[in-house]
Parts: structure tokens; C-alpha cells; sequence
């Protein structure tokens, strides 16, 4: 069974970091693109950051570019987010996620959710 | 950004009728590969999202044959042919073609 568990999540002010982690299990980590997503209280999805198999490629969204980071570690099956900078419109439920495009394996962790407020 | 656009946005159906969610894209989803990577989601009451749909039509392991997905280049579709109790919740539309990747704004399913 595929797990994905987050944590690291909690209250910030504006202007500090947080670094997020997810443990994944279940499947096959080295073998995938892995992914963070967020979702603001109440609202829709969003798309934060891609990491390809070895970590040699990263994506962003254009609004996290230079303050998030997204990193991981294939022999403890781990996945990252840095988070620096963070601003009041950056509070909403983090979600990890494993994903391929083109074939069915899609799964979501439970999210964590980071509040920024002063 | 590519962006995505769902109607309607609220859709209240009866239990055992179908229901219809229509996604349209700024610019096509067509890859260069000739794939289309349009996906949809479901996200019940208090739940982690989950995907039933990939690349337009093809339903994730597990999931009803009662969903259903088509449509090609900006007009996509997802279908229920039955309504259960179950499907209540939010449905969103993704592209999975362009960085960044892109939601719809989400249609929320309620039972009449």
C-alpha cells in the first residue's frame, strides 16, 4: 500500500521558513517524479514544485521560485520543502504527492497544514 | 499559465442520474508525443484529493466504471453515468501538457 506522510507543518510569521518533509513507502521512490501541491483554506488546488527521479531537474510554479526548494533523498525515501520568505498568502495545506502523467499511480499524502501570520 | 475553466461550478443532482463537468483549456493539451494530459480529480468532505481520470480517458485503478472521461485539445469532459451518495464533493479538472501544471477552479457535486 502506498503511504505518503507528511509533517513539519505549523504557525510562521511572514518573512520565515519551514521545511516540510514526507516519508514515502509502498512503491518504488527512486522510480518516479515526485511533487508538492497546496490547497489555501476553503479554496482549489494548486501546483508547487516537480522533482525528477535523481534529482537532477526541479520545476516551480513562478510565484515560489527562489523562496521554496524542493529536494529529496531516494535511500531514505524522502521527500522535501524548503519553504523561506514565506508570506501570508503562502498558508494552505502542503500535499505530497507521487504522480505519473501517463500511467495510473496517483496518490496524496494527508497534507500538513503551514499558517504564516504575525 | 494555461488556464482552466469548469462549469458549472455548483451542480446539485438527484441519486441514480447522470451528471456532466465540462473543462475548457486556454491552448491545447496536445504533447508533442501526441498525448493529452488532462486529469481529473475528486475530492470528498475532508479528504485528500484523488485522481479517477488520466490522458483524457483512461480511469485510475480502482476507480468506477460509472466515471467516465473524453474530449481532445481544449474541450474535455467528465461524465457519471449513475450518481451515488458517495460522489459527493469537489471535481477538478488538470493539465498535465504545460509548466505549470493547472487546476480548474473546481465544480462542487451535491445530491438533490
Amino acid at each position: 500500500e502506498v503511504q505518503l506522510v507528511e509533517s513539519g507543518g505549523g504557525l510562521v510569521q511572514p518573512g520565515g521558513s519551514l521545511r516540510l518533509s514526507c516519508a514515502a513507502s509502498g512503491f518504488s521512490f527512486s522510480n518516479y517524479w515526485m511533487s508538492w501541491a497546496r490547497q489555501a483554506p476553503g479554496k482549489g488546488l494548486e501546483w508547487v514544485a516537480n522533482i525528477r527521479q535523481d534529482g537532477s531537474e526541479e520545476q516551480y510554479v513562478d510565484s515560489m521560485r527562489g523562496r521554496f526548494t524542493i529536494s529529496r533523498d531516494n535511500p531514505k525515501n524522502s521527500l522535501y520543502l524548503q519553504m523561506n520568505s514565506l508570506r501570508v498568502d503562502d498558508t494552505a495545506v502542503y500535499y505530497c504527492v507521487t504522480t505519473s502523467r501517463g500511467h495510473s499511480h496517483d496518490y496524496w499524502g494527508q497534507g500538513t497544514l503551514v499558517t504564516v501570520s504575525s | 499559465d494555461v488556464v482552466m475553466t469548469q462549469s458549472p461550478l455548483s451542480l446539485p443532482v438527484t441519486l441514480g442520474q447522470p451528471a456532466s463537468i465540462s473543462c475548457r483549456s486556454s491552448q491545447s493539451l496536445l504533447d508533442s508525443d501526441g498525448s493529452t494530459f488532462l486529469s481529473w480529480f475528486q475530492q470528498r468532505p475532508g479528504q485528500s484529493p484523488r485522481r479517477l481520470i488520466y490522458k483524457v480517458s483512461n480511469r485510475d485503478s480502482g476507480v468506477p466504471d460509472r466515471f467516465s472521461g473524453s474530449g481532445s485539445g481544449t474541450d474535455f469532459t467528465l461524465n457519471i453515468s449513475r450518481v451515488e451518495a458517495e460522489d459527493v464533493g469537489v471535481y477538478y479538472c488538470r493539465q498535465g501538457t504545460h509548466w505549470p501544471w493547472t487546476f480548474g477552479q473546481g465544480t462542487r457535486l451535491e445530491i438533490k
